[in-house]
C-alpha cells in the first residue's frame, strides 16, 4: 500500500529565507508526483507536476525534484514571502491507469514578515 | 487552465437530513471525477471515483448507500450525503483530471448538527 509522508509537519521561517519541504513515498511505482498548495478552508491549487520520467520542474520561485528510485521529492521555495504561508501537500498518482492520488498530510508553512 | 466549480462552499444541516454537493467541470469534459474527504489535520482521502454514465467506484470502507454519487453528464458529478450524522462533518472536495494533472474544486465544509 502506497504511503506518503511529509516532513516537517509545520515550519515557520522569516521572510526572505529559502526553504525545502520534503516528501517521501513507499512505492516507487508511481505515474507522477504533484505538489499542491492549500489555504485554510479552501481547495487545492496545483503548483508543480513531475512525471515519473522527469527529475525536476520549476515555476517561478518554486522548484520540485523527484528521485523515484529512492522514493523522495523536495519542494524548494526561494526567497519566501508572507503570501507563501499555506499548507503544502504532496501527492503521488498510482500506476495502472486508476488516476488515483495518495496524499501526504502536508507541511504547514508560516512565513513571518 | 482547467476549472472545477464546486458548490456549496459550506453547509450546515441537521442530523438525519441529506445534503447534495455539486462539482462541475467548466472548460473540459470529465468522464471521471474524484471525491475526497479531509478531516482536520489529516490527509485528503479518496472516497470514490465517479464515472460518467456508470456506477461510481467506492474505496474500501466508504458506504456507498450513504454517499450517493451521480455522474449523469460529462460536466457534472454530485455527491449526496444521506442521513447525515455529526461524524460526517468534514471537508469534501472534488477533482477532475483534464490532461495529466489534477484540478480541484474549492471544497465544501459540511457541518452536521
Amino acid at each position: 500500500k502506497q504511503e506518503v509522508t511529509q516532513i516537517p509537519a509545520a515550519l515557520s521561517v522569516p521572510e526572505g529565507e529559502n526553504l525545502v519541504l520534503n516528501c517521501s513515498f513507499t512505492d516507487s511505482a508511481i505515474y507522477n508526483l504533484q505538489w499542491f498548495r492549500q489555504d485554510p478552508g479552501k481547495g487545492l491549487t496545483s503548483l508543480l507536476l513531475i512525471q515519473s520520467s522527469q527529475r525536476e520542474q520549476t515555476s517561478g520561485r518554486l522548484n520540485a525534484s523527484l528521485d523515484k528510485s529512492s522514493g523522495r521529492s523536495t519542494l524548494y521555495i526561494a526567497a519566501s514571502q508572507p503570501g507563501d504561508s499555506a499548507t503544502y501537500l504532496c501527492a503521488v498518482m498510482l500506476t495502472g491507469g486508476s488516476e488515483k492520488l495518495v496524499f501526504g498530510k502536508g507541511t504547514k508553512l508560516t512565513v513571518n514578515p | 487552465g482547467a476549472v472545477v466549480s464546486q458548490h456549496p462552499s459550506w453547509v450546515i444541516c441537521k442530523s438525519g437530513t441529506s445534503v447534495k454537493i455539486e462539482c462541475r467541470s467548466l472548460d473540459f469534459q470529465a468522464t471521471t471525477m474524484f471525491w475526497y474527504r479531509q478531516f482536520p489535520k489529516q490527509s485528503l482521502m479518496l472516497m470514490a471515483t465517479s464515472n460518467e454514465g456508470s456506477k461510481a467506484t467506492y474505496e474500501q470502507g466508504v458506504e456507498k448507500d450513504k454517499f450517493l454519487i451521480n455522474h449523469a453528464s460529462l460536466t457534472l458529478s454530485t455527491l449526496t450525503v444521506t442521513s447525515a450524522h455529526p461524524e460526517d462533518s468534514s471537508f469534501y472536495i472534488c477533482s477532475g483530471y483534464p490532461n495529466y494533472g489534477y484540478t480541484f474544486g474549492s471544497g465544501t465544509r459540511l457541518t452536521v448538527v
